[in-house]
């Protein structure tokens, strides 16, 4: 399976402040997927982000609250702007690596943030 | 819109009893339905996908698209099968919509 290092794995930042996740892997993947799972709740997709293009936000996302970057086929980073006690969550990266076979979407183990 | 749902946070059974975990999809189109899961300390990681029709470490999932249902299914539980399960729609290539997940605990 893809290898994927996302860091910090978790944090604990004050109100107002900013955070950049950074999610490596180690081979060249076509797409890069941001997930939110906030306490007792699923998984969300915030994101997708392409290489060499803007990334494409789902409903009830912006680009001025979670920038994301895409400087190359294996990095990505999320940031998390201006955060507040509701942005306490997990944050996931996850790749489409098409060719890995069965398994295609390899998620990483995520970054715990606690906003206080 | 699309919608997961999965109705049971917990499920508790005994070793060697049959499970079922259950899960309802909401989507106008063709669906292209997967679970997955989350052992204890690990990464998040594919079971199985309704399209492969694979039966993966004992558990199958048939898609039956009249009831919109795509539950999970393994005759005989084993403890090494407790984990966090999650049910999950592709809206489009691999970006998913997952439902809420159900926590399996296999009790010896």
């Amino acid at each position: 399976s893809a290898v994927i290092s996302q860091k910090p794995s978790r944090d604990i930042c004050q109100r107002g402040t900013s955070l950049t996740i950074q999610c490596q892997v180690d081979s060249q993947v076509t797409m890069m997927f941001w997930y939110r799972q906030q306490p007792g709740q699923s998984l969300t997709l915030i994101a997708t982000a392409n290489q060499g293009s803007e990334a494409t936000y789902e409903s009830g996302f912006v680009i001025d609250k979670f920038p994301i970057s895409r400087p190359n086929l294996t990095f990505s980073t999320l940031t998390v702007s201006n955060m507040s006690p509701e942005d306490s969550s997990i944050y996931l990266c996850s790749v489409e690596d098409r060719s890995r076979g069965y398994e295609k979407l390899f998620f990483g183990s995520g970054t715990q943030l606690s906003v206080l | 819109a699309q919608r997961v749902t999965q109705p049971e946070k917990l499920l508790s059974v005994f070793k060697g009893a049959p499970v079922e975990l259950k899960c309802n999809y909401s989507y106008s189109g063709s669906p292209e339905l997967f679970w997955y899961v989350q052992y204890s300390r690990q990464r998040l990681q594919l079971l199985l996908r309704h399209i492969s029709r694979e039966s993966i470490k004992g558990f199958t999932a048939d898609l039956n698209k009249g009831e919109t249902s795509f539950h999970l299914k393994k005759p005989f539980a084993q403890e090494e099968d407790s984990a966090m399960y999650y049910c999950a729609l592709s809206m489009g290539g691999n970006k998913l919509v997952f439902g809420a997940g159900t926590i399996l605990r296999v009790k010896s």
